[in-house]
């Protein structure tokens, strides 16, 4: 089946700068890759997808890259805010056809 | 409209009690899925449903966990002789098309249930 790693861990960053969490995945069948943002004591939230056939995608402050030769894909966040801080997932679908989940980047921003 | 919805938010249980735990999907909606969420860990997905069929069961850590869905909306996740390690944030989600569909989006997740075995 899938598998999708995620990194790093957790991402300290000061108000402002730049995030970029990156995963990769082991399906080269996999054809979805969203993004959710789950704020403490919350359900996760989808942000931002991309699907295989496009190699960017952005969204005001976030953009998703993705390179299907090197199977991996990563979440941009530029001029990082206090709100930015969560927990961010990954995730791929493929020939499972059941999106397989990374185990998160605790995201925090620093004022 | 109303989202994804989950009973009850929190659960605390004995050791070796049985629990339910209860999902409504988004109206109309014909995906859903249950996962469990343990202490900073990820999603780790349990069982899918296609309408009241459950395609895919194969994340059911036990015997001891099963679940059913009835008239293509609500949906039951039941733990047996709860142990300890079953303690965990049980999310469930929805999606309108069939994860095989290729018009497939995002899956819209329910607040979750907290669930504490003691």
């Amino acid at each position: 089946g899938e598998n999708v790693e995620q990194h790093p861990s957790t991402l300290s960053v000061q108000e402002g700068d730049s995030a970029v969490i990156k995963c990769t995945y082991s399906d080269s069948a996999s054809n979805y890759f969203p993004w959710y943002k789950q704020e403490l004591g919350k359900r996760p939230q989808l942000i931002i997808d991309i699907r295989s056939n496009v190699g960017e995608k952005k969204d005001q402050r976030i953009a998703v890259t993705l390179n299907k030769t090197a199977k991996h894909f990563s979440l941009h966040i530029t001029e990082t805010q206090p709100e930015d801080s969560a927990v961010y997932f990954c995730a791929a679908k493929g020939g499972s056809y059941i999106p397989t989940f990374g185990r998160g980047t605790s995201l925090i921003v620093h004022p | 409209g109303a989202g994804v919805s989950q009973s009850p938010s929190n659960k605390v249980t004995e050791k070796g009690k049985d629990v339910e735990l209860r999902c409504d999907p988004i109206s109309g909606h014909t995906a859903l899925y249950w996962y469990r969420q343990s202490l900073g860990q990820g999603l780790e997905f349990l069982i899918y449903f296609q309408g009241n069929s459950a395609p895919d069961k194969s994340g059911l850590p036990s015997d001891r966990f099963s679940a059913e869905r009835t008239g293509g909306s609500v949906s039951t996740l039941t733990i047996q002789r709860t142990q300890q390690e079953d303690s965990a944030v049980y999310l469930c989600a929805s999606s309108l098309a069939s994860p095989r569909d290729r018009a497939y989006n995002e899956q819209f997740f329910g607040p979750g249930t907290r669930l504490t075995v003691l």
